[in-house]
């Protein structure tokens, strides 16, 4: 069974301050997706990592890989309350997709 | 920017209607997808379908659902007899192909609500 488990699922934190979200998978797929929902809202793509290692950034946010760990992370850096959303991660096993359970991250002024 | 188009944005329906749910791939996207997201859960797969049949469906994906793509562009979600529990967020989700950054694009959704 496919699994994808982040954690933490609920992440309240101060403006200005760091964290990281952590994403565990079970494939030994090499591609991993981080996607952000806003409240009633469809789904934005954020980050698509294709190998081991692969990290990439915009702006606030870093997502890695580690295939090796069956880990990514998304890293928030200086967080503000505009990244206030729900960020989920997506593992791929032939042709599912499949969503972890969503951090919903709150930022507080 | 290209965007996946779904119809309808909300439909309330009486437990054992059929619903039909559309989506608008983008032009040159070949594989599609149906997600649900009952209020406050997580999305959940129900299937994928790549050049005119379906490459893997969910448990939830039983026979009361089908999809098709009756005419070259729209791609449907057919629930035969809606349950309460069917209630939920459906996100169509399309891509190019299977190699490289490809990514997912997602509709805006049609939220379901049977009574």
């Amino acid at each position: 069974e496919l699994k994808v488990e982040q954690n933490p699922l609920f992440l309240s934190m101060q403006e200005g301050k760091n964290y990281t979200i952590y994403c565990n998978y079970s494939t030994t797929s090499d591609r991993l997706y981080w996607y952000r929902q806003d409240p009633g809202k469809s789904l934005e793509s954020l980050f698509v990592l294709l190998s081991n290692g692969a990290v990439k950034q915009e702006g606030r946010l870093m997502a890695s890989l580690d295939t090796k760990a069956r880990l990514s992370t998304l890293h928030i850096t200086a967080a503000v309350h505009d990244l206030s959303a729900t960020y989920f991660c997506l593992e791929t096993s032939g042709s599912r997709l499949t969503f972890g359970e969503g951090t919903q991250l709150t930022v507080n002024p | 920017e290209p965007e996946v188009t779904q119809t309808p944005s909300h439909q309330v329906t009486q437990m054992g209607q059929e619903v039909i749910l559309r989506c608008v791939p983008i032009s040159n996207h070949l594989y599609f997808y149906w997600y649900r997201q009952i209020l406050g859960q997580k999305v959940e797969f129900l299937v994928s379908f790549y050049n005119n049949e379906i490459s893997e469906k969910s448990e939830i994906f039983d026979d009361q659902f089908s999809v098709e793509r009756p005419d070259g562009s729209n791609f449907t979600l057919k629930i035969r007899s809606t349950k309460l529990e069917d209630s939920a967020m459906y996100f169509c989700a399309t891509r190019t192909g299977d190699s490289g950054a490809n990514v997912l694009t997602f509709g805006a959704g049609s939220r379901l609500t049977v009574l």
